[in-house]
């Protein structure tokens, strides 16, 4: 079945600087790529979601790249600041894998001042 | 816009104890999860419900009973605690062919 990795696990940037988070995935017939952040305490929250047919889309500070080639996704968040401390997952669903997401192991992103 | 609620947020439990945890949705989705998160190790699926009386098992089933015994709610009962065991177990549901999964704030648990 679909195997994601996730990198790096945690990941400190100062505010301002641009803070990228990593996952690669196994099936080629992968058509939906998302990244979900979770905040202190609280559950999962969907930041963006792609479908395979989309390379690169930008919204709020954000920007998903999807290289379909290497099965690699990125979440570059450009300018970050201390309210984007948190957990990010990637999580990804194969065609054939039904309605069942795989997710990432997580990474821990602080930004400090 | 709609809430999920779990209960409880925390929960201690003895080692070998039948430990249950609830879950409800007004979102009117039909399709419910179980996940556990496990730190570094992302989020693993227990069990899921696409409609009232529906289960499916994920890949992490052995250990867990759930029931969804109607639209708005659904539970998963820990069936033998194991001793030193701590993880968050997070539900999330979502509507019919659609792709965002709405979670819960979760519950967090113990086992001495």
């Amino acid at each position: 079945g679909e195997q994601v990795e996730q990198r790096p696990p945690h990941l400190s940037v100062r505010e301002g600087d641009s803070a990228i988070i990593i996952c690669t995935y196994t099936d080629s017939a992968t058509a939906y790529f998302s990244w979900y952040k979770q905040e202190a305490g609280a559950g999962l929250q969907l930041l963006m979601s792609v479908l395979s047919n989309v390379d690169r889309k930008e919204e709020q500070g954000l920007t998903v790249l999807l290289n379909k080639k290497d099965k690699r996704l990125s979440l570059n968040l450009t300018a970050a600041h201390p309210g984007d401390s948190a957990v990010y997952f990637c999580a990804v669903r194969a065609t054939s894998s039904g309605q069942k997401l795989v997710f990432g192991q997580g990474t821990i992103l602080k930004v400090y001042l | 816009g709609g809430i999920i609620t779990q209960t409880p947020k925390f929960l201690i439990g003895q080692e070998g104890q039948k430990l249950t945890l609830k879950c409800q949705q007004n979102f009117n989705h039909d399709t419910m999860y179980w996940y556990r998160q496990d730190s570094g190790k992302g989020l693993r699926l227990i069990y899921y419900s696409i409609t009232e009386n529906d289960l499916q098992k994920g890949d992490l089933s052995e250990g867990y009973d759930a029931s969804r015994e109607k639209k708005s709610s659904f539970s998963l009962t820990v069936t033998s605690a194991q001793k030193n065991e701590m993880a968050v177990f997070l539900c999330a549901s979502t509507d019919r062919g659609a792709e965002t999964l709405y979670f819960g704030s979760g519950t967090r648990l113990t086992v001495l």
